[in-house]
């Protein structure tokens, strides 16, 4: 139990769908970030919310939209993906965004996205 | 070159075996490292930090080489429940808020 929660776990959708992935944190975190890890590439960071702005966003296809509603909640919104995106989409939280953040990163269990 | 960099692997090593993992980083100014351990289809987490004085926890080592930019992470008696990809992460210069990871290092313990 890291305290991260994603759902859905496995999402599989075609080129057309839109859907959502939701996250949500149950640790009082004011940082909330999302992740994406494809096959045989590090982690890359999408979006950056704190105190539910959003502080960065790193080139993401706009095929991408983020949400933040609360500090605990945090939604990426997906439409019209290629079958690129394919990926584990992995939402994390910290208390903040100063420091060693290395070690205040917690990841929730991902979504595995496949794009058919 | 690659801002963080890494052998992917995978390592097969018998139980019991000490194995060691290097992982480079290409910018001299970056401050913070760590090691995160991830399973098979299940997200990173934190194994420990790596201090200038290097870190060790039960049968885990961590080291830092400013000089030839590289950190290490040591794993001695190894366990069938170690088996599992070791990230190597890095803060990007002069900003703690942005790490760079490693594609990481797979290791597969055997009976």
């Amino acid at each position: 139990e890291t305290g991260v929660t994603q759902t859905p776990r496995h999402l599989v959708m075609g080129m057309t769908n839109k859907k959502s992935l939701k996250c949500e944190q149950h640790l009082g975190h004011n940082a909330m970030y999302w992740y994406k890890q494809s096959a045989k590439k590090p982690l890359e960071l999408m979006f950056v919310y704190s105190l539910e702005e959003r502080v960065e966003n790193n080139s993401v296809p706009s095929r991408f939209s983020p949400e933040c509603p609360n500090s605990s909640h945090l939604f990426l919104h997906l439409h019209t993906l290629q079958p690129e995106d394919s990926a584990l989409y992995l939402c994390a939280s910290s208390q903040d965004l100063g420091g060693r953040l290395g070690e205040k990163l917690f990841f929730g269990s991902g979504t595995q996205l496949s794009v058919l | 070159r690659k801002e963080v960099e890494q052998d992917p692997g995978p390592f097969n090593v018998p139980e019991g075996a000490t194995v060691a993992f290097n992982c480079t980083y290409s910018n001299s100014a970056s401050q913070s490292f760590f090691w995160y351990r991830q399973d098979c289809r299940k997200e990173p987490k934190l194994l420990m930090s790596v201090y200038s004085s290097g870190n060790e926890d039960g049968r885990f080592t961590a080291q830092l080489n400013r000089a030839s930019q590289y950190i290490s992470l040591l794993i001695r008696d190894s366990k069938l429940s170690d088996s599992a990809t070791y990230l190597c992460v890095v803060n990007k210069a002069g900003n703690n808020r942005k790490l760079i990871w490693g594609l990481g290092t797979s290791l597969a313990v055997n009976p």
